[in-house]
């Protein structure tokens, strides 16, 4: 069974304040690790998708790191803004030519003005 | 391009009844994936189809659960009979099996069953 976790599972931070985030999978056959958002009300929209040891990409102010050997991957918001509240969802995919990605339960993050 | 249609938005039904959810997946995306979310479980997989033909049911939660694809822009969910516990958003995915994979969700829907 592949378990994703993600913590902590909730955060609540002033405007302006930098977060970070953590997701762990299981280092084992590891094809790839995808970010989402997701917004109240709207559905997961795609944040990150990576696949090497080291990986590291950026969108805005949001930037995330992976390592495939230990399992796990941090994701940064710099400067946080009240628009980026949302729950971030990670999700890990294995190799064997199978497309299911399993999620972790979320982070949700609450951005106070 | 619309992104993923899910219909409809939301469903009240009464236990025992049968539900249909409908999904049209992004032209040109040839996998296609059904996912429920509840507050215990987070977001799960149920099945995902590719070029129309079902891969990996095992997420299904018994026979009560069914879904098709009989041609590449249209898959349903069916559930017959309903009952309370099958509450949840019940999410489409598509997505390219070429790249890096990025599955497109749809609007979801919000299923109740008194």
């Amino acid at each position: 069974i592949l378990n994703v976790e993600q913590s902590p599972q909730s955060l609540h931070v002033q405007e302006g304040d930098s977060t970070n985030f953590t997701c762990s999978f299981p280092s084992s056959n590891f094809y790839a690790l995808h970010w989402y958002r997701w917004e109240t009300a709207k559905s997961p929209e795609a944040l990150f998708v990576m696949t090497l040891n080291g990986d590291e990409k950026k969108k805005g102010r949001i930037s995330a790191t992976l390592n495939t050997k230990e399992g796990y991957s941090y994701l940064y918001i710099k400067g946080s803004q009240p628009e980026d509240s949302a729950t971030y969802l990670c999700a890990s995919r294995t190799q064997g030519g199978s497309e299911k990605l399993v999620f972790g339960k979320g982070m949700k993050l609450t951005v106070n003005p | 391009d619309a992104g993923v249609i899910q219909s409809p938005r939301h469903e009240v039904t009464e236990m025992g009844q049968e539900v249909t959810l409908r999904c049209k997946p992004i032209s040109g995306h040839n996998s296609l994936f059904w996912y429920r979310q509840t507050m215990m479980r987070g977001l799960e997989l149920l099945i995902y189809f590719n070029n129309n033909v079902p891969i990996d049911d095992s997420g299904m939660p018994e026979d009560r659960f069914s879904a098709k694809m009989p041609n590449a822009s249209f898959s349903t969910l069916k559930i017959q009979p309903s009952e309370p516990r099958d509450s949840a958003v019940y999410f489409c995915a598509s997505s390219k099996t070429s790249g890096d994979n990025e599955q497109f969700f749809g609007p979801g829907t919000r299923l109740t069953v008194l």
